[in-house]
């Protein structure tokens, strides 16, 4: 079956530091989605990245997607409180359906 | 605009009980879909629908049952609850890939 397994599982940094985490699929991925959760919420819909090597920005997160279309990566320039949260990447897989990775739980320090 | 609606958001039963979780959604998304949430392990798919009338199993159907009798509606039923079934279930609904969760469900089984 598809598996998308995503790194670290957590991360502490400082308030201002950069964050990063990858994702990374067995199988070449349509597409890929990344998600939000804040703590005791639901994932909410960040960006969806559909075509091999893209790169997309939003602000002070930036998202890319592999040439191979099988990793991902979520990049946060200068942390904010704000940022905190667990942030996951999901492949979309036959009938539609979202195959998500385990997750990165962020947390920044002030 | 309400989005997903999942009731209730907290439910304690007993090992063996039977229960319904609801979910319903009015952004007219022809795709719905439950997950379960665990730590550690990220979002898992338990059953999908692309329509009304028609259901299909995901990554971890064992011990529930769907239905979708309109394009509106999309509940969960567990048969027989067990321990292991104790996690934060999510509705979605998807519209061009991109999905819409509900609230969450904590579901406690002793």
């Amino acid at each position: 079956g598809q598996q998308v397994m995503q790194i670290p599982q957590y991360q502490h940094v400082q308030e201002g530091e950069d964050f990063t985490t990858y994702c990374n699929s067995s199988t070449t991925l349509s597409n890929i989605q990344w998600y939000k959760q804040r703590p005791g919420g639901h994932p909410v819909f960040l960006i969806q990245l559909v075509k091999s090597g893209e790169v997309k920005k939003q602000k002070r997160l930036t998202f890319q997607f592999g040439e191979a279309k099988k990793n991902s990566s979520l990049h946060i320039t200068a942390t904010q409180t704000t940022d905190v949260g667990t942030y996951f990447c999901a492949g979309q897989g036959g009938a539609n359906n979202l195959f998500f990775g385990t997750g990165t739980r962020l947390t920044v320090i002030p | 605009n309400a989005g997903v609606t999942q009731t209730p958001k907290f439910q304690v039963l007993k090992t063996g009980q039977s229960m319904t979780l609801q979910c319903a959604q009015d952004m007219n998304h022809e795709y719905m879909s439950w997950y379960r949430q665990d730590p550690g392990m990220g979002l898992r798919l338990i059953h999908y629908s692309v329509g009304a009338g028609i259901t299909d199993q995901g990554e971890v159907p064992n011990g529930y049952n769907v239905s979708r009798s309109t394009t509106e509606d999309f509940p969960l039923r567990l048969l027989s609850a067990a321990p292991s079934q104790t996690s934060v279930y999510f509705c979605a609904s998807s519209r061009q890939g991109k999905a819409f969760f509900g609230q969450g469900t904590r579901l406690t089984v002793v």
